[in-house]
C-alpha cells in the first residue's frame, strides 16, 4: 500500500533563508507525488507535480522538489522564504493502480520568523 | 468557471441531527472525490465518483454516511445522527480523467455540539 511520511510536523525559517520541508513515500508502482500548501482557512492549492517526466519539478512561489527514487523522497524546497510562505504543506502520494484518492502525509507547518 | 464550489462553509449541528453538504466541481471535470480532514492532520479519502458512478468508498464512510452525484455534476455528502467525533472539514476536490492532480475547494467545516 501507498504512504507518505513527513519527517517534521513543524518547521521554522528565517525570512530570506532556504526552506526544505522533507517528504518520503512508499509505493509498490511508479507513484505520481504533489507537494500542496494550505493557508489558515483556505483550501488545499496545489503547489507542484511529478508524473514520470523530470525529476527536478518547478511550483509555484518560487518552489521546487526533486523526486530521488534511490531514496524514495521528494523534498520540497525554496531558496528564500517569505512570509507569505507560512502555512501547512502536504507530501501526496497517487497510484493509479489503487483507484483514484491521493494518499496524503500528516503535513508540515511552516513558519517564518521577521 | 471559478472553481470548486462548497456549502455551506460552516455547519454548526446537535448530536442526532443529520447534515447535507454540495459540492460543486469544476464543469469539465468528470472525477469529483469527499476527503475529510480533521485538526492537525492531512486530509483522509472518503469517496470518488466518475461520472455520476460511485467507484470507491473509504472504510472510514460507515453506514451513517452517503455520497451521490446524480447527474454527473454537484454532489452530495449526507451524515445520518450525527456524532461529535464527525466533527471535521469535509473537502471536495475534482479532476479530469489522469493523474494531474485535483482542484480542491475551500471545504464544510462541520461542528457537531
Amino acid at each position: 500500500a501507498q504512504s507518505v511520511t513527513q519527517l517534521d510536523s513543524h518547521v521554522s525559517v528565517s525570512e530570506g533563508t532556504p526552506v526544505l520541508l522533507r517528504c518520503n513515500y512508499s509505493s509498490s508502482y511508479s507513484p505520481s507525488l504533489f507537494w500542496y500548501v494550505q493557508h489558515p482557512n483556505k483550501g488545499l492549492q496545489l503547489l507542484l507535480k511529478y508524473t514520470s517526466a523530470a525529476t527536478l519539478v518547478k511550483g509555484i512561489n518560487g518552489f521546487e522538489a526533486e523526486f530521488k527514487k534511490s531514496e524514495t523522497s521528494f523534498h520540497l524546497t525554496k531558496p528564500s522564504a517569505h512570509m507569505s510562505d507560512a502555512a501547512e504543506y502536504f507530501c501526496v502520494v497517487s497510484e493509479e493502480s489503487y483507484g483514484q484518492n491521493f494518499v496524503f502525509g500528516p503535513g508540515t507547518r511552516l513558519s517564518v520568523l521577521p | 468557471d471559478t472553481g470548486v464550489s462548497q456549502d455551506p462553509r460552516h455547519k454548526i449541528t446537535k448530536r442526532g441531527q443529520n447534515v447535507t453538504f454540495r459540492c460543486d466541481p469544476i464543469s469539465e471535470h468528470n472525477r469529483l472525490y469527499w476527503y475529510r480532514q480533521t485538526l492537525g492532520q492531512g486530509p483522509e479519502f472518503l469517496t470518488y465518483f466518475q461520472n455520476e458512478a460511485q467507484l470507491e468508498k473509504s472504510r472510514l464512510l460507515s453506514d451513517r454516511f452517503s455520497a451521490e452525484r446524480p447527474k454527473g455534476s454537484f454532489s452530495t455528502l449526507e451524515i445520518q445522527r450525527t456524532e461529535q467525533g464527525d466533527s471535521a472539514m469535509y473537502l471536495c476536490a475534482s479532476s479530469p480523467e489522469g493523474v494531474g492532480g485535483y482542484t480542491f475547494g475551500s471545504g464544510t467545516r462541520l461542528t457537531v455540539v
